[in-house]
């Protein structure tokens, strides 16, 4: 199973709005709603962002907001802060009931 | 409060053997189906292996299917990986993880790693 792909990096000023797009395949992003999202800041373990595709965890700020076309699932970061500073990662469940993790996105606050 | 405690990790030579544990509190570790997520260091999340409340289905990544093994001790609340023939690259820290929302659900909470180191 191939890692979802994710651009290694984005970064924006405070304010701005920034978008992680996460690509997979008919078997995985393209197959259900079992789309997730994580913030890892360093050294310290994942935290859920987004899950079933766009919906928030209580807590999380709604500047926070996923979407999915086709088998490309987006994380948007409204209202850039500098504590969003982090790597971020998309999951998905996929058709042969396994898991699989994207590659990963530093985001950069200018 | 939920909690979950890695441990068991270790400098081990490949070809060896290990086994981690995860310990569970705060929550009814019977109810939720577990999982073990890997990271190495300075690079991604890569998933393991997963198994349901009652321990009866079991899923493994393509990378470490027959070589590692996951189990639960519900009475004890603690989620198991057994890691066998090691390589260089299964080095890596350890995740346990938790999902809610049935067979198919996304990980809600995740624990405190445990670092598995493979080499000579």
């Amino acid at each position: 199973q191939s890692a979802l792909t994710q651009p290694p990096s984005v970064s924006g000023s405070p304010g701005q709005s920034v978008t992680i797009s996460c690509t997979g395949t008919n078997s995985d992003v393209g197959s259900n709603n079992r789309v997730s999202w994580f913030q890892q800041p360093p050294d310290t373990a994942p935290k859920l962002m987004i899950y079933e595709v766009n919906k928030r965890p209580s807590g999380v700020p709604d500047r926070f907001s996923g979407s999915r076309s086709g088998n490309t699932a987006s994380l948007t970061i409204s209202g850039l802060q500098t504590e969003d500073e982090a790597d971020y990662y998309c999951s998905s469940y996929t058709t042969r009931s396994t898991y699989v993790f994207g590659t990963g996105t530093r985001v950069a606050v200018l | 409060e939920v909690q979950l405690v890695g441990s068991g990790g270790d400098l081990v030579q490949p070809g060896g053997s290990l086994t981690l544990s995860c310990s569970a509190s705060g929550f009814t570790f019977a109810s939720y189906w577990m999982h073990w997520v890997r990271q190495a260091p300075g690079e991604g999340l890569i998933w393991v292996s997963r198994i349901n409340p009652d321990g009866t289905t079991k899923n493994y990544a393509d990378s470490v299917r027959g070589r590692f093994s996951i189990s639960r001790d519900n009475a004890g609340n603690t989620l198991y990986l057994r890691l066998t023939s090691l390589r260089v690259e299964d080095s890596a820290m350890y995740f346990c993880v938790r999902s809610v929302s049935g067979s198919y659900g996304y990980f809600d909470f995740w624990g405190r790693e445990t670092r598995v180191t493979v080499s000579s």
